[in-house]
């Protein structure tokens, strides 16, 4: 079976302090794929990175940088010098490669930066 | 612009009457879905479409229904709405080919059944 989960539901920060939201999966698939979407207030779904089971780099993206752990089986997004603009309600998901047709959602974690 | 669209945005409706959620995408994607959002329950699936006249049950399919008779359109139907599918649904869609790449999202439609 798969799941993927987010522990932490709601973390308020002060604007420009660092923060991290955590994401573990469970699968026994051995090659999937993992996302991270934001949902800002606007209501709409943004995507923000894919990556591989194959690829255990870590991806930086201005201010934002993703750490990648098979071991851990976690996908951690970590937002630095965080702005109100970040402010918003996070989803990590999960697609395993040979089922297509599938991507499950974790529950997702609502940041709020404060000013 | 590449875009998924879906009507309408907001919806109040009563109990029983029948409704319909239209999507369409204009990226000549095969792939497209249906999701709730509910609190704490985060993105749950109701039915997906790999391609035309193929569609297949979710994690949520109970009370709703869909069809795919063209690539671009996959309307989300409730036959009887009832109370407990006042929910945010999304549509999205995915780029041809194999596999789930990222999937572009609907702005939401706000259903709410009184």
């Amino acid at each position: 079976a798969q799941k993927v989960t987010q522990a932490q539901t709601e973390i308020s920060v002060v604007e420009k302090e660092d923060v991290t939201l955590d994401c573990v999966y469970e699968t026994r698939d051995t090659t999937y794929y993992l996302f991270w979407y934001k949902q800002p207030p606007s209501g709409e779904l943004v995507f923000l990175i894919r990556r591989n089971s194959f690829d255990e780099q870590n991806e930086i993206s201005g201010r934002y940088s993703w750490n990648f752990q098979k071991s851990t089986s976690s996908f951690n997004f970590t937002i630095t010098a965080s702005q109100v603009v970040d402010s918003a309600v996070y989803f990590c998901a999960l697609t395993p490669m040979n089922r297509d047709d599938k991507i499950i959602f974790g529950k997702g974690t609502r940041l709020h930066i404060l000013p | 612009e590449a875009q998924v669209t879906q009507n309408p945005r907001y919806l109040i409706t009563v109990t029983g009457k029948k409704l319909t959620v239209t999507c369409s995408q204009n990226m000549n994607h095969e792939y497209m879905s249906w999701y709730r959002q509910d609190p704490g329950l985060g993105l749950r699936q109701i039915y997906y479409s790999m391609n035309v006249e193929v569609t297949d049950k979710g994690d949520v399919p109970e009370g709703y229904k869909v069809s795919r008779k063209e690539k671009r359109n996959f309307p989300l139907i409730l036959e009887s709405p009832s109370p407990n599918q006042t929910s945010l649904y999304f549509c999205a869609s995915s780029r041809p080919g194999t596999g789930i790449y990222e999937q572009y999202f609907g702005p939401g439609t706000r259903l709410t059944v009184t």
